[in-house]
């Protein structure tokens, strides 16, 4: 089946190490997505790929970075992780201006 | 920017208990209102995307409505079942470059047994 898979789906890494997060999709959706959600809060876009061209949101740390090699990948590096990027990551995609369609998300733990 | 609002945050009801909730967004540049079901460990998945003022949509037991005028959407689920405990999401962008969806904070139903 097409879907979009997010891998690990449970990384701990420790204060200042850095750490990436991989999503891939086989919808060959020319559209990516990364969302950072807290607990009990929104989904919070940090940025995305339209095709390759990457569109940073303004508030997005500079401590994010993403990397999509080909249609297929998109990774999410964190250079530096602070305890307050413990959170559930949330890779998604769409076809242009489409409804989502979303990995099943990584939970980051920060030590 | 867009500014989606769900209320309530949290929500427990009855084994066959009828339930609903709200999704409040911007009514201006209105493009799209997009319904997710989020149960844990799996990805959130897509229910309705809603887009003509009026629009009522229906799923099984799960319906909703739209309002582009004054911004709101209600999702509805009639005779609640234990499978039916999710975070349930709305989302919405508007129209031209902003692609992206705007999430609420979702709300999270429990079906109790």
């Amino acid at each position: 089946d097409a879907m979009v898979i997010q891998n690990p789906r449970y990384q701990v890494t420790q204060f200042g190490k850095p750490v990436t997060l991989s999503c891939s999709q086989t919808l060959n959706h020319n559209v990516m997505y990364w969302y950072q959600q807290k607990s009990s809060q929104a989904p919070k876009l940090l940025f995305h790929y339209y095709d390759k061209d990457f569109n940073n949101e303004a508030d997005t740390p500079d401590n994010f970075q993403s990397r999509r090699p080909n249609t297929s990948f998109c990774f999410l590096d964190i250079r530096s992780p602070g305890l307050g990027d413990a959170a559930m990551y949330l890779c998604a995609t769409s076809r242009d201006q489409s409804g989502y369609t979303f990995g099943s998300g990584t939970r980051l733990t920060v030590v | 920017i867009l500014n989606v609002e769900q209320s309530p945050q949290s929500l427990h009801v009855q084994e066959g208990d009828s339930t609903n909730f709200t999704c409040s967004f911007p009514s201006s540049n209105f493009y799209a209102l997009h319904w997710y079901r989020w149960e844990t460990a799996k990805s959130p998945e897509a229910l309705f995307v809603m887009t003509l003022n009026g629009d009522e949509k229906k799923k099984g037991r799960i319906s909703a409505t739209l309002n582009t005028k004054e911004g709101y959407s209600y999702l509805y689920i009639k005779g609640s079942q234990p499978e039916d405990s999710a975070t349930y999401l709305c989302a919405s962008h508007g129209s031209g470059s902003a692609r992206q969806l705007t999430f609420g904070s979702g709300t999270q139903l429990t079906v109790l047994p």
